[in-house]
């Protein structure tokens, strides 16, 4: 069966410091992850996904199959990145989402 | 243009008792997403529909939930003889076509059974 594993359910760090967090993830299959975002009194949102390899408002996540990890990082922490933070696992098979618990990011001034 | 749209916002209701929750997805949207996401927990998937007809009810819990589709768009979730423990925000996504990677979630249904 998958799971995602994100160890760390609230990460704080000072503006300017960087960010990184955590996701491991086990899936037998060819893994698809991704990065999905809630900023306070706001709807869930896809940040980022692995196979498009792209940097998202300053984040990016580098998929490590051997580590089984998809750690998401950020060189530079801004106020505005305060939020909730899931890691999620696409199985193709069943056309759904398996997300970790998440990790609230909170950047402090 | 219009996102994903969830009705009610907040739901409370006694233990026992059969409520039903509303979700419209994107206009042309052709796949639609229940989870739940209970306190501290991320989201948990339920169903999945293509069209009208569900593709994956492996989530649901029990046979007290159930949901539907019936013309590829609005979806219901139908939950019978609610119990304290179904209390959660309940969540829907769509996505244009499956297997689109991008789900397009909504603002989400708290339920809570007293």
């Amino acid at each position: 069966a998958q799971r995602v594993t994100q160890p760390e359910k609230l990460l704080s760090v000072f503006k300017g410091a960087p960010v990184e967090l955590k996701c491991n993830y086990s899936y037998s299959g060819s893994p698809e992850l991704f990065w999905y975002v809630q900023y306070s009194r706001q709807r869930l949102q896809l940040l980022l996904r692995h196979i498009s390899r792209e940097s998202i408002k300053g984040f990016t996540a580098d998929l490590n199959k051997g580590e089984t990890s998809f750690h998401l990082k950020k060189p530079f922490a801004q106020e505005e990145d305060s939020a909730m933070y899931y890691c999620a696992l696409f199985t193709g098979g069943g056309n759904k989402l398996t997300f970790g618990t998440g990790t609230q990011l909170k950047v402090e001034l | 243009g219009a996102g994903v749209s969830q009705t009610p916002s907040n739901k409370v209701t006694e233990k026992g008792k059969y409520v039903e929750l509303r979700c419209d997805p994107i206009s042309g949207h052709t796949a639609l997403y229940w989870y739940r996401q209970s306190l501290g927990q991320g989201p948990e998937f339920l169903i999945y529909f293509q069209g009208t007809g569900a593709a994956d009810d492996s989530g649901l819990p029990n046979d007290r939930f159930f949901a539907v589709r019936p013309e590829g768009s609005v979806s219901t979730l139908k939950i019978q003889r609610t119990e304290r423990g179904d209390s959660a925000v309940y969540l829907c996504a769509s996505s244009l076509i499956a297997g689109d990677y991008e789900q397009y979630f909504g603002p989400g249904t708290r339920l809570t059974v007293t």
